[in-house]
């Protein structure tokens, strides 16, 4: 089993709609978790953290199942900017180095 | 505040020569990630920096791969005898000080390199 699994997806969704994504972790050790946007052809970037307690920015809340050992990121109202890959990241207890999900992509059409 | 910056952005080099790319990381950040991404594909962990101690080396792919970081600030990823296969984006990130905790990381907007 891989230590941190999206689907790939892509999502196709119309403006407005709702979507959600969840991604999976093997460790149960983990201890932070991050939710990134990657562009086509362009860097990460930091989209929000993962608080036990859940997250919210706007039209994004992130929440995680530590029981289920999975995080999940809904959007609300999807806007056509919105269209991107969106990585998850999981930090394990004791590692410094992060591991990246492979990503889902997230298509919003007219 | 400035962002993590990389040099050069574009790299076409041709196959058997040794390359050389740079990150300047956000003043603070004492560590500092090199990631590789072929088209289509996740992020490869190759390096990882933290102050002044021994870097983790474990993800780079060969012996041709090296990096160091200068006065706990930039970092430099050399590659000797280019191959092909060494084509890719390289990415380089940094954070605060790195605690099994964890901490966001920020992103360059990478160096594309092309082996031909």
């Amino acid at each position: 089993r891989k230590e941190v699994e999206q689907d790939p997806g892509p999502f196709n969704v119309p403006e407005g709609a709702t979507v959600a994504f969840n991604c999976t972790y093997s460790n149960s050790a983990s201890q932070s978790f991050f939710w990134y946007r990657q562009d086509c052809r362009k860097e990460p970037k930091l989209l929000m953290s993962v608080y036990s307690s859940g997250n919210e920015d706007g039209r994004f809340t992130a929440q995680l199942n530590r029981a289920s050992q999975y995080i999940s990121l809904l959007i609300r109202d999807s806007k056509l900017s919105d269209s991107a890959t969106y990585l998850c990241v999981v930090n394990s207890g004791g590692s410094y180095i992060p591991t990246f999900g492979r990503g889902t992509s997230l298509i919003v059409h007219p | 505040g400035a962002g993590v910056s990389q040099s050069p952005s574009n790299k076409v080099t041709e196959k058997g020569k040794d390359v050389e790319l740079r990150c300047d990381p956000i003043s603070g950040h004492t560590a500092l990630y090199w990631y590789r991404q072929s088209l289509g594909q996740g992020l490869e962990f190759l390096i990882y920096f933290q102050g002044n101690s021994a870097p983790d080396k474990s993800g780079l792919p060969s012996d041709r791969f090296s990096a160091e970081r200068t006065g706990g600030s930039v970092s430099t990823l050399t590659i000797q005898r280019t191959q092909q296969e060494d084509s890719a984006v390289y990415l380089c990130a940094s954070s605060l000080a790195s605690t099994s905790g964890g901490y966001e990381q920020y992103f360059g907007p990478g160096t594309r390199l092309t082996v031909t």
